[in-house]
């Protein structure tokens, strides 16, 4: 059953902590994205990879970070650096075929303490 | 990225064809048109994609002008599922992974029955 995991569903985070939300996906995809949503917005661009090993910022990458050792994952860890984190994070996935679309996570609440 | 603009909201009863512009009067030539949808707390689904005149597939049209620079999406038959919030987006779409997708606030339509 091929698709994109997040996990968790909801996270917490304690003033000053790291926390890293896992996304996964098994489409076989080169690239991978990760979006912020603020509640009634539409979604802000973190950081993407284009490739393993390899990453580039986003539109909002101050206080978040991120790594692509495998095809399949691109976690992504907010900071105590990002000092409003309570959002909507989606990741995506893409294939480089012409003209594929991204394909979307279920998401990860994360909520501050 | 080409900038678009949608209605914030629209209201449609069950059963009837429901379409949705959007504007984008700078439109790149390489640019594409791609629609998606929202439901709460889930990620965004690809719903159609087209360049010029007419898209349609199972579940939407798209119709765009010679112009280009505005676009509609069409659902017929709508039901109270089709209760969503529908991004329009433009722009490139990469070989290489590196497009940035731009989410404005979207057009959120209410189904009513």
């Amino acid at each position: 059953d091929g698709g994109i995991t997040q996990s968790p569903k909801y996270l917490f985070r304690k003033e000053g902590q790291n926390v890293t939300l896992s996304c996964e996906q098994n489409l076989n995809h080169d690239a991978m994205y990760w979006y912020r949503q603020d509640p009634g917005q539409g979604l802000r661009l973190i950081y993407y990879s284009q490739i393993v090993n390899d990453f580039q910022k986003g539109d909002i990458a101050e206080g978040y970070s991120v790594s692509r050792e495998k095809k399949e994952s691109f976690p992504l860890t907010v900071t105590s650096a990002q000092k409003n984190p309570t959002a909507f994070y989606l990741c995506a996935s893409k294939s480089h075929e012409a003209r594929e679309t991204q394909y979307f996570g279920p998401g990860t609440r994360l909520l501050v303490l | 990225l080409a900038k678009t603009t949608q209605p914030i909201s629209m209201d449609s009863y069950e059963g009837q064809e429901v379409n949705i512009t959007c504007s984008h009067n700078n439109i790149a030539t390489n640019d594409y048109i791609t629609w998606y949808q929202q439901f709460p707390s889930q990620g965004p689904r690809f719903i159609i994609q087209g360049y010029k005149t007419k898209v349609t597939n199972e579940v939407a049209s798209l119709f765009i002008p010679a112009d280009r620079k505005s676009s509609t999406l069409s659902l017929p038959r709508v039901s109270l599922s089709d209760t969503a919030v529908y991004y329009c987006l433009v722009g490139t779409i990469s070989n290489f992974g590196n497009e940035k997708l731009t989410f404005g606030t979207g057009t959120r339509l209410t189904i009513i029955p």
